[in-house]
């Protein structure tokens, strides 16, 4: 079975805090990605990667930044956390590397409050 | 620019009826691909379909139909004879690459409620 996990269900932190949120895939799968989901406004990406070491920024990249290691790890960090980054981190992957029009299997998602 | 739209934000059906969820989308690129994703209470997203740009066949899965009409812009999702357990929030998504970028796009999800 496929499987996306990423490192936390819920989270808590504080303003100006440095924030880590680990996502680890096990289906060798090229590109990885990071949205953040808020009400009325569905998924937004952050970030994606189609290959290690690489990045490419999404929609929304402002006040993140990503690593991405190892092929099934991709780290999403938020270098001073705010209250406005308060929302649902989910993480996913897809194979096929850049340019390609797969699925997403998506993580159980990381719900992030910042105080 | 590229766009997702889902007008309805919440639908609310008796178990048994039909229902219809519209997904509009903008695009420039003559190829891109079309997404269905569910996402349960439980939270995880789980992918239902994928239809290319060339390809307007429409789809059955089950109770489960799409209507792709590229003269509209839009991709419809209709679940047959809904059940209790189709009660999720729904997202449509573009994907394309636009000016050498890859572009993955979601609408702002339809919330579905089957009542028994």
């Amino acid at each position: 079975d496929v499987k996306v996990t990423q490192s936390s269900r819920y989270l808590v932190k504080r303003t100006g805090e440095k924030v880590f949120l680990e996502c680890v895939q096990d289906m060798d799968h090229e590109n990885m990605f990071w949205y953040r989901q808020d009400p009325g406004l569905g998924l937004r990406l952050i970030y994606f990667s189609y290959d290690v070491k690489m990045k490419e920024k999404g929609d929304i990249p402002e006040g993140y930044s990503v690593s991405r290691e190892k092929k099934e790890r991709f780290s999403l960090i938020l270098e001073s956390a705010s209250t406005n980054q308060t929302s649902m981190y989910l993480c996913a992957s897809s194979p096929g590397g850049a340019g390609s029009y797969n699925e997403q299997f998506f993580g159980p998602g990381t719900r992030l409050t910042v105080l | 620019a590229q766009k997702v739209t889902q007008a309805q934000t919440e639908i609310s059906v008796v178990e048994k009826e039909d229902v219809t969820l519209d997904c509009v989308y903008e695009t420039r690129d003559t190829t891109y691909y079309l997404f269905w994703y569910k996402q349960p209470p439980s939270g995880e997203l789980v992918f239902l379909i994928r239809r290319n740009s060339f390809d307007e066949q429409n789809e059955i899965s089950g109770r489960y139909s799409w209507n792709f009409q590229k003269s509209t812009s839009s991709f419809n999702f209709t679940i047959t004879a809904s059940q209790v357990v189709d009660s999720a929030v729904y997202f449509c998504a573009l994907s394309e690459v636009s000016s050498g970028t890859y572009k993955y796009i979601f609408g702002t999800g339809t919330r579905l409620k089957v009542l028994a």
